[in-house]
């Protein structure tokens, strides 16, 4: 089975650029999580997605944080304009919250802003 | 804000050893999981608790659910090298919000061959 889906692993770009992370959920889970984790404040939740509606973004550091999720299978999390300050590894996690299903995560996008 | 203090923050052990490290917090939990994190990966799903005072096992790996909903610890028995990487425990909020998860700051184990 496909796990969650995440693009690009690796990003490397000059403050004040757009940046644009990608992420696929599991098919079938109707929860979507993004989380950003640093070696000074661990993994933190950022924002949670139920059946594609944002339910909790208090975790969004910033405006220059946006998420969205038009559909059931992608999401992307925008920070425009980046800051170096934001490098970090983002993580995206999916689950099933009706069946209690833990959450399952990506292989992260590990981003660099110079 | 609740807290998830994860100890101990590393280890260095020889292969064959046993392995123990816990979580507790100031709050009750209502889930209880424990996670594995390698170089450039994200966390996996070790073993997941749902009730107090619950004991499950994972091939080598035992994870209890503290009886006070506060505490967790795993334990992994008969190390191996590919044992190596971060632990990280979760509990899983009893309020409102019951999707949030919060994370303590994982246990570097290092097993030496």
């Amino acid at each position: 089975d496909a796990g969650v889906i995440q693009s690009p692993r690796h990003e490397v770009t000059e403050m004040g650029q757009e940046v644009t992370l990608r992420c696929k959920p599991i098919s079938g889970h109707n929860s979507l999580f993004w989380y950003r984790q640093t070696m000074m404040r661990g993994l933190e939740l950022l924002i949670y997605f139920n059946n594609n509606v944002p339910i909790d973004d208090s975790g969004m550091p910033e405006d220059r944080f946006s998420a969205k999720m038009p559909n059931a299978s992608f999401s992307t999390l925008k920070i425009q304009p980046s800051e170096p300050r934001d490098s970090a590894v983002y993580f995206c996690a999916s689950s099933f919250l009706l069946t209690k299903q833990p959450q399952h995560f990506g292989d992260g996008t590990r981003l660099s802003i110079l | 804000g609740q807290q998830l203090n994860q100890s101990p923050q590393s280890m260095f052990i020889q292969e064959g050893e046993d392995v123990s490290m816990n979580c507790t917090s100031s709050s009750i939990f209502n889930t209880w999981l424990w996670y594995k994190q390698e170089p450039g990966e994200g966390p996996v799903l070790l073993i997941a608790l749902y009730k107090a005072g619950e004991l499950t096992s994972n091939g080598r790996l035992t994870a209890q659910f503290g009886i006070t909903r506060k505490d967790s610890f795993l334990n992994i028995s008969a190390s191996i090298p590919s044992d190596v990487g971060i632990y990280f425990c979760a509990g899983q909020d009893s309020g409102g919000s019951n999707y949030k998860l919060t994370f303590g700051k994982g246990t570097l184990l290092t097993v030496n061959p």
